[in-house]
């Protein structure tokens, strides 16, 4: 049981340049998210599924897509990479009920130079 | 959404009880009180959670006031892995989102 995996571990982009972070989870989880933290700050929610098929946005979706073909994967795409977002990005899974536990993974580092 | 507030940090000395309070005035009735930590370098991990009742695992304490407007994580001994950021955060269903706040940073003395 892997839980959820995410891939690259680290990335430098150019600006413009576009990319795929992919995530992973084998918990058969419904839901999945991608959030994205800033040095010294909290995460932030960038896109959601609450479900294959249906997506939808965050509190700073600006310059990311992202799809749910299937139940086990979420990739966040980056559309024209900017410095701006170098972060450090963590997808997170769990099943529907509020009490139930959400599972993060190892994060992302990118940098955008 | 229901928000909640922290201290930004917190010191203890190795094998000491840390108690990191959280304050959520506006938490609804069927929020539950989640509580995350984040290692350095680390994504999140779960630590415990409640609605009403204090809960207890192998992990840490929550006390839930009688109003559910305030909580109190309990590390009951702290030891230098716990060193980390905590987060204290409101999860109400069906909406399965997080809010993060800046969380308290916790710095345990050896």
């Amino acid at each position: 049981n892997a839980g959820v995996t995410q891939t690259p571990k680290f990335q430098v982009l150019k600006t413009g340049q576009s990319m795929t972070l992919q995530c992973a989870q084998d918990m058969n989880h419904e839901y999945m998210s991608w959030y994205r933290q800033d040095p010294g700050m909290g995460l932030r929610l960038i896109h959601y599924s609450v479900g294959a098929g249906i997506t939808d946005q965050g509190e700073v979706p600006n310059g990311y897509n992202v799809s749910r073909s299937t139940t086990e994967d979420f990739p966040l795409r980056l559309l024209s990479a900017a410095p701006s977002q170098t972060s450090v990005y963590f997808c997170a899974s769990s099943h529907p009920p509020s009490g139930n536990t959400i599972y993060f993974g190892e994060g992302s580092w990118l940098t955008v130079v | 959404d229901a928000k909640t507030t922290q201290p930004n940090s917190m010191e203890s000395n190795e094998e000491e009880p840390v108690h990191l309070p959280c304050n959520h005035s506006t938490i609804s009735g069927t929020d539950y009180i989640h509580w995350y930590r984040q290692l350095p370098s680390q994504g999140p991990e779960y630590v415990i959670h409640g609605l009403t009742s204090n809960v207890n695992n192998r992990m840490a304490s929550l006390a839930i006031a009688e109003d559910r407007k305030s909580s109190t994580l309990i590390l009951h001994r702290a030891t230098l892995r716990d060193a980390a950021v905590y987060y204290c955060i409101l999860r109400d269903p069906p909406d399965y989102k997080l809010s993060f706040g800046a969380g308290t940073t916790v710095t345990v003395r050896a």
